[in-house]
């Protein structure tokens, strides 16, 4: 199972907005809606963003967004803030009890 | 609150066995299945398998199939991953990710593996 397709790094200035993508196979983000995002700072774990594409956990600001067009899945972060800065996974649902992250995306708020 | 608390950092040199474990709190510990999950240094998260705490069923990623066992423990509700035949590319964070539907929603803080002769 081959990794999710992130970019290496994104950037944005205060108050903009940003989005990361996370392109994968019909045989995983195209086949399900089972599409997550994570959020981790350094020396921090992940932290939940958004699952099943486009949901938000109880307490994520709703300036983070998901959304998914075939096999590409989309994390868009509106009115960026500095604590945003952070590194960003995407995971996917792949079959068969598996599950597959993308390589990562480093958010760097200017 | 859900409470993941894992096992502190372990140092092993190549061809040991390390096992890492997770005990979970806050909530009913049959009703999740549990997640192990590691990262490199400087390297992104990589899925390693997943058990279901009620039957005690384990899947594993192809990349650690014949390495690694899942156990749990539901009279201490504490989850354990042991991984054989170290090498010097299993030096990661080893989490444990409590299994929502189709997603992470709780994360142990993470154990450092450190494989070094």
């Amino acid at each position: 199972q081959s990794a999710l397709t992130q970019p290496r790094s994104v950037s944005g200035s205060p108050g903009q907005s940003v989005t990361i993508s996370c392109t994968g196979t019909s045989s995983d983000v195209g086949g399900y809606t089972y599409v997550s995002w994570y959020q981790q700072h350094p020396g921090k774990a992940p932290k939940l963003m958004i699952y099943d594409v486009i949901e938000r956990p109880s307490g994520v600001p709703d300036r983070f967004s998901g959304s998914k067009s075939g096999n590409t899945a989309s994390l868009t972060i509106s009115g960026l803030q500095a604590e945003d800065e952070a590194d960003y996974y995407c995971c996917s649902y792949a079959g068969s009890f598996n599950w597959v992250f993308g390589g990562g995306t480093k958010l760097t708020v200017l | 609150q859900v409470q993941l608390v894992q096992s502190g950092a372990e140092v092993k040199k190549p061809g040991a066995s390390v096992k890492v474990s997770c005990k979970a709190s806050g909530y009913t510990f049959t009703s999740n299945y549990m997640h192990w999950v590691r990262q490199a240094p400087g390297h992104g998260l990589e899925w390693m398998g997943i058990i279901n705490p009620s039957g005690g069923t384990t899947y594993s990623s192809q990349n650690f199939q014949g390495r690694v066992t899942m156990t749990r423990d539901t009279s201490t509700n504490t989850f354990s991953m042991e991984m054989s035949s170290l090498r010097f590319e299993d030096t990661a964070v080893y989490y444990c990710g409590r299994a929502g539907s189709n997603h992470f929603d709780n994360w142990g803080q993470g154990t450092l593996v450190t494989v070094s002769s």
